[in-house]
């Protein structure tokens, strides 16, 4: 139990184009949903926390109108990466806790972003 | 202000040889202390949580202990399957869900 997909798992896009990253949780709804970046050799960093139906919420330093998230349902959050340009480019990786008590969150199994 | 450290940074390990990886914390109201596996390139694979102090849980040669200001992912006789970078974090009192991580231990067992 508790699966998180991701997809794609890899994309290459060109600069000023625009990419989407789905998250679903598969056997569970999740509540709350996370994303993260991931540079080589460091440790998660979190963009954003997103609610179903509801605005997500930035980390600071996160620009909202770059990094656009939807959480329209209970088992999927988009991320969108607009106009991407190369220094973009990361692991991003999606994580959802669902409507248990233990407060765990479940991670997906990331994306590779390369922007050229 | 609200953060974990772990340590060593690196930790290389004879295949049999036990050790123990650390993880410090400094935070208002732990709600939960999080260990994770992350093998390069994937997301991170859940091992265990902790609640209080005491607390502790086994997964086959892992064992993950919990004390009031730290706490301890203990290897015993660790296989080069083993090797990874273990991730641990912690959720803080408020209600948001987010984890606070630490900077990870990667782990590596040589036959």
């Amino acid at each position: 139990g508790a699966v998180v997909s991701q997809h794609p798992s890899w994309v290459i896009c060109k600069s000023g184009t625009s990419v989407k990253i789905e998250c679903r949780s598969l056997d569970f709804q999740a509540t709350t949903m996370f994303w993260y970046r991931q540079f080589p050799k460091q440790s998660l960093m979190l963009m954003a926390t997103s609610n179903e139906g509801s605005k997500a919420t930035y980390e600071q330093g996160v620009e909202k109108d770059k990094f656009l998230i939807n959480h329209a349902s209970l088992t999927l959050s988009t991320l969108t990466v607009t106009s991407a340009h190369p220094e973009d480019s990361s692991f991003y990786i999606c994580s959802a806790r669902g409507p248990f008590d233990n407060y765990e969150q479940y991670f997906g199994p990331g994306t590779r972003l390369t922007v050229t | 202000e609200d953060q974990v450290t772990q340590s060593p940074e690196a930790l290389r390990l004879q295949e049999g040889e036990s050790s123990s990886l650390n993880c410090s914390y400094t935070v208002s109201g732990l709600r939960g202390l999080f260990w994770y596996r992350q093998d390069p390139g994937k997301g991170p694979e859940f091992l265990f949580t902790l609640y209080s102090a005491g607390e502790e849980k086994e997964k086959e040669r892992l064992k993950a202990t919990l004390t009031k200001k730290e706490s301890f992912l203990h290897i015993t006789a660790p296989k080069p399957e083993d090797s990874a970078t273990y991730l641990c974090a912690f959720q803080g009192s408020g209600n948001t869900g987010k984890l606070i991580f630490g900077q990870g231990t990667t782990l590596q067992v040589k036959p």
